[in-house]
């Protein structure tokens, strides 16, 4: 499975966007890009997946570049309760396991 | 429509010890993964069970092994308690795995700490 980056921590202004990014460079061309994130002491939550094309559901954004080498997570209106660690990562076509690193910390603070 | 439980919440064991823990999966899933998570790590994919069987497995010794029933709830057993087995062990359920929905539910977890 592809290797993923994130940057370890982040802040957002509650109100305001959060744009979380992912770098995924080595990702191929059967490889899926996940998020999930965890809320202090509670299981991980799906939020989103694609493959190539941009993706939008009720709790989010997924935009992958068209070279597919890195996507960005977008919260469009950051609450507290969206303060949590949020994982990216790719899973391949076929794979059952979800391989998280250690995701990047969101606080959104008031 | 309960979501994924997961029993006990909490437990302590010693070294050496057996340990036995418990996932129901959300209603209407029949396929159960098991996820080890250390503090400050992201969980660590243990295993998987559909239709009874294992059929998937991460990079864990033997003494990690589970079970799955016909109702589809599930069991997880670690052997031998290591100091190193103190996680969180949290369960997901699906249906029919990734493959056919893309998306994992999980539970809250069962915290087991090792003396």
């Amino acid at each position: 499975d592809a290797k993923t980056t994130q940057p370890p921590s982040m802040d957002c202004a509650e109100g305001r966007a959060a744009n979380l990014p992912c770098n995924h460079s080595t990702i191929s061309g059967n490889e899926y890009v996940y998020w999930y994130r965890q809320i202090h002491s509670q299981g991980p939550q799906y939020i989103i997946h694609g493959l190539k094309n941009n993706e939008t559901n009720e709790m989010a954004s997924l935009i992958i570049t068209e070279d597919r080498k890195s996507s960005t997570l977008i919260l469009p209106h950051a609450t507290l309760r969206d303060t949590a660690v949020y994982y990216c990562i790719v899973r391949r076509k076929g794979s059952e396991k979800l391989v998280f690193g250690k995701g990047t910390k969101l606080t959104v603070n008031p | 429509d309960a979501g994924v439980t997961q029993s006990p919440t909490h437990l302590i064991k010693t070294r050496g010890q057996q340990v036995t823990l418990r996932c129901s999966p959300k209603s209407g899933h029949d396929t159960v993964s098991w996820y080890q998570q250390a503090l400050g790590q992201g969980p660590q994919f243990i295993f998987q069970y559909y239709e009874e069987e294992e059929r998937q497995r991460g990079n864990f010794p033997d003494r990690f092994s589970g079970h799955q029933f016909p109702n589809y709830s599930s069991e997880l057993n670690v052997n031998a308690l290591l100091l190193g087995d103190s996680a969180l062990y949290l369960c997901a359920s699906s249906s029919q795995g990734l493959a056919q929905t893309g998306e994992l539910f999980f539970g809250e977890g069962s915290r087991l700490t090792v003396l």
